[in-house]
């Protein structure tokens, strides 16, 4: 199973954009990228895929790079709310997902 | 709220013991997820059940086994159990045709003393 690596820890302050990177150096072809993150208390909760086009949503952003071999969720503004793990996820063809450690975001007020 | 339900929310027993948690997946969803969530190992995939029918097998013990019923609702049986298996077990459910997306749900937390 490809892994994916990202850093333990990161903070932001309320209202500012969020950049959390994930790298990814041996994704094949068909792997998906998937982020979820978990909330304190919470199953995890999906956020944002893409193969190799850059994707936006209600929720974040995703940013391929063009190699594939690493990628960036952003949250344009963070919120206290978005304090949470985040887990980057690469899916193939199992249909299971393999989770890493996640990067733990806290929001300073 | 993801629409996956999961039963019991909280469960204590006793070393040896056997118990069964269950999972109900969103309305529609024809595959159920099973992780287990504990501090030192992370979330890691157990087993997947796709309409009836086991679909893929993770780090799963051969003293955990798993079900998917015709209605849909799945149940993860645990036995002899003990202290390690005390984690977070969540249930996540798709609809099999999208592969991309699953919902969890809010989990079962099991302690064994």
């Amino acid at each position: 199973d490809a892994k994916t690596t990202q850093p333990n820890s990161m903070e932001s302050n309320e209202e500012e954009p969020v950049h959390l990177p994930c790298n990814h150096s041996t994704i094949s072809g068909t792997d998906y990228i998937h982020w979820y993150r978990q909330l304190p208390s919470q199953g995890p909760e999906y956020v944002i895929h893409g193969l190799t086009s850059n994707v936006n949503n209600r929720m974040a952003s995703l940013a391929i790079a063009e190699d594939r071999k690493s990628s960036t969720l952003i949250l344009h503004r963070a919120t206290l709310r978005d304090a949470a793990v985040y887990y980057c996820i690469l899916r193939d063809g199992t249909y299971k997902y393999i989770f890493g450690t996640g990067t733990r975001l806290k929001v300073l007020a | 709220d993801s629409g996956v339900t999961q039963t019991p929310k909280h469960l204590i027993t006793a070393t040896g013991q056997r118990v069964t948690l269950r999972c109900s997946p969103r309305s529609g969803d024809l595959s159920v997820y099973w992780y287990q969530q504990s501090l030192d190992q992370g979330l890691q995939f157990l087993i997947q059940y796709y309409n009836g029918e086991e679909r893929a097998k993770g780090n799963i013990l051969e003293r955990f086994s798993a079900q998917q019923f015709p209605d849909l609702h799945s149940e993860l049986n645990l036995s002899s159990l003990e202290l390690g298996d005390s984690a977070l077990y969540f249930c996540a459910s798709s609809d099999g045709t999208s592969l991309y997306t699953q919902y969890f749900g809010p989990g079962t937390r099991l302690t064994v003393l």
